[in-house]
């Protein structure tokens, strides 16, 4: 059974930096079959799609375009365990994110999910 | 981008009643199209993927057609566990989600 485990700040001031990271027990980081996304959800825009890393012989990444300039997401290997990292957040970040396990060949769909961090952005 | 629409946003039925969700792609995901059960404070649950297939574990009075542009969810006989918000969403181009139905209790 695959769980994700998320942990974080629920609090970052605006222009800084929001750092979450996904602990994995069940599945490999690594795994030739698996990809490693992050959503989040907020009542103005909804559920989003942020961005996935997965290994396939290479590390590979995609982000939304929406948050290319900002955002960064990276496994760790020997934790089993990956994360996002958004820059110069504003309060328009404020949001519920979920980290999910997905599949290489499509960004989509998602069957294992965290429970879920509440992140507020404000001062 | 594609953009999704669900339709309706809430939906109020009977415990036993048959319930269709309604979602258009704003141009063509062929069969990539998934939907999830959300409850409040709780992630989202896959139901179904590729338009119709049921995800391991999901009872069988969920159902999913379509293809293209329309796709429906549909639920025979809703159970009380069922009263949720129900999303769908493409993964043709990148990914992105419909805005929800709430299906609450009439």
């Amino acid at each position: 059974q695959v769980e994700l485990q998320q942990s974080g700040p629920g609090l970052v001031k605006p222009s800084q930096t929001l750092s979450l990271t996904c602990d994995i027990s069940g599945d490999s980081v690594s795994s030739n079959s698996a990809a490693w996304n992050w959503i989040r959800q907020s009542p103005s825009r909804g559920l989003e799609w942020l961005g996935r890393t997965y290994f396939r012989s290479q590390w590979y990444n995609d982000y939304a375009a929406s948050m290319k300039s900002r955002i960064t997401i990276y496994p760790d290997i020997s934790k089993n365990q990956f994360s996002l990292q958004l820059n110069s957040v504003t309060p328009e970040d404020t949001a519920v994110y979920f980290c999910a396990r997905g599949t290489p060949s499509m960004v989509g769909p998602f069957d294992y999910w965290g429970h879920g961090t509440l992140v507020t952005v404000s001062s | 981008d594609i953009q999704m629409t669900q339709s309706p946003s809430t939906l109020s039925a009977f415990v036993g009643d048959r319930v269709t969700i309604t979602c258009r792609a704003s141009q063509s995901v062929s069969g990539w199209l998934a939907w999830y059960q959300q409850k409040p404070g709780k992630p989202p649950k896959l139901l179904i993927y590729k338009a119709s297939s049921l995800q391991s574990g999901v009872p069988s009075r969920f159902s999913g057609s379509g293809s293209g542009t329309e796709f429906t969810l549909t639920i025979t006989s809703l159970q009380p566990d069922d009263f949720a918000t129900y999303y769908c969403q493409q993964y043709y181009s990148y990914l992105t989600f419909g805005p929800g139905t709430k299906v609450d209790i009439k």
